[in-house]
Parts: structure tokens; sequence; C-alpha cells
């Protein structure tokens, strides 16, 4: 039973784009991420929303943009594909307070 | 102030041997410090993880090491196997109230056979 899913876990797309990927999380976590892992591997913070409320909104570009319909659910819809959105998009959740457990990753690649 | 400074970037070591991978850190309201292991193709999963209340960790043949006044934490891996060939992240966070994970750059280790 996986407690954190994505899908795809693999999308090719042309540049200028709209695609989404989706999250759901079966742990009852209130709190729920996404990160993007780019070529080397860094891992940086995109948004976070708690309770279907958004808490983190890092420098994000607003062609990037989170939903949640209810608390275990995190999708992320881009707009308008870039090159340089190429990369590995994780969902993660947590309880406050501990730690967080990630999916697998959707691999991004734009052509 | 928000930076994890993770060291090396990348670490072979002999299989039996110990890795040891370094993390930095500025903020002194971080108290909660994961590490988590990336297998290719897969998510970072927890590790191991520690609070600044205590200056040692261990699960297994994996220890952390924690030095408050020094703001710096390691990962001890003892009697390294190939199969803890993987990336490995520092994170640090702050307060319970609090939603990011600050996550350090990341170390390649292979362990040869």
């Amino acid at each position: 039973d996986t407690a954190v899913s994505q899908t795809p876990k693999y999308l090719v797309t042309q540049m200028g784009n709209d695609k989404s990927i989706k999250c759901e999380q079966n742990l009852g976590h209130d709190t729920m991420y996404w990160y993007k892992q780019d070529s080397k591997k860094f891992l940086k913070i995109m948004f976070s929303y708690n309770n279907k409320e958004l808490i983190i909104n890092e420098t994000v570009p607003n062609r990037f943009s989170p939903k949640s319909p209810d608390k275990a659910h995190l999708n992320l819809h881009i707009n308008s594909l870039e090159l340089g959105d190429s990369a590995v998009y994780f969902c993660a959740s947590n309880q406050q307070g501990t730690e967080a457990f990630f999916g697998q990753g959707t691999r991004l690649t734009v052509v | 102030q928000q930076q994890v400074k993770q060291s090396p970037q990348s670490l072979i070591v002999q299989k039996g041997g110990i890795s040891i991978i370094n993390c930095a850190y500025e903020n002194t309201a971080f108290d909660y410090f994961p590490w988590y292991q990336q297998f290719p193709g897969k998510g970072p999963a927890l590790l191991i993880a520690i609070r600044p209340d205590v200056s040692e960790k261990k699960e297994g043949r994996f220890t952390i090491s924690f030095n408050k006044s020094a703001k710096q934490f390691s990962l001890h891996i003892m009697d390294s196997q190939p199969g803890d060939s993987a990336t490995y992240f520092c994170a640090a966070k702050k307060g319970s109230g609090t939603y990011k994970y600050i996550f350090g750059t990341g170390t390649r280790l292979k362990v040869l056979a």
C-alpha cells in the first residue's frame, strides 16, 4: 500500500504545453509538499499546503499552480512548459513534528 | 541563514569502511535534523534523525553525531556495504509549526565491493 503516490512517473512533453502531476497520500497527514530536484540532485521546496491551505510558496514562477482539493491530494499544474522545467518533481507529506514521506517522483522532460 | 551546507559532494568507500558525511547550518532555530537516503529512481526516504538535545543517535550501522556549539552534524555509516550506495541528504527544520525542510546539496556515496 503506497503511502505517497504520484502520477505519472514519467512525463515527456513539448515546450509550451500545459501539464499536471497528481499526488495522493493515504497517511492521514495534514501537510503536503512539492519539491523540485534538478539534474544535480538538489532538492528545493516549491509549495506546502496544510489542511488545503497554501502555507509556503517559494519563488516559483506563476506558471506553476498547486491545487489541493482535500488534505489527501495535492496536484501541480504547469502552464507553458519551458526547457528549464525539466526535473524530477517530488510530492511529500508529513504530520506536524514528524518526518516527511516522499513519493517516487515524476520525471518531467520538456523537449 | 536558511542554508544547510553538505560535504563532500561525492564519496567512494571500500566495503567494510566508514562513510562520513558532514553538514553545517547557521540558523540556531533549527530543531530537527533528519538524514534522507535516495536510491536512483526513488524518492528520498528517512534514514535517521536527531534533535539538538542529544549529541549522538545510533540506529544499526548508522550514527548521527551532533555538535550544537559548532552548528554541525554528521552521518557515519559503519561497515559500509555496496547496498548503501545512494545519495544522502541532510536536512533541517525549524519548530513543529514550521512546514519547510531545508535540504543539503546531497552526497553521492559509492561503496566498492
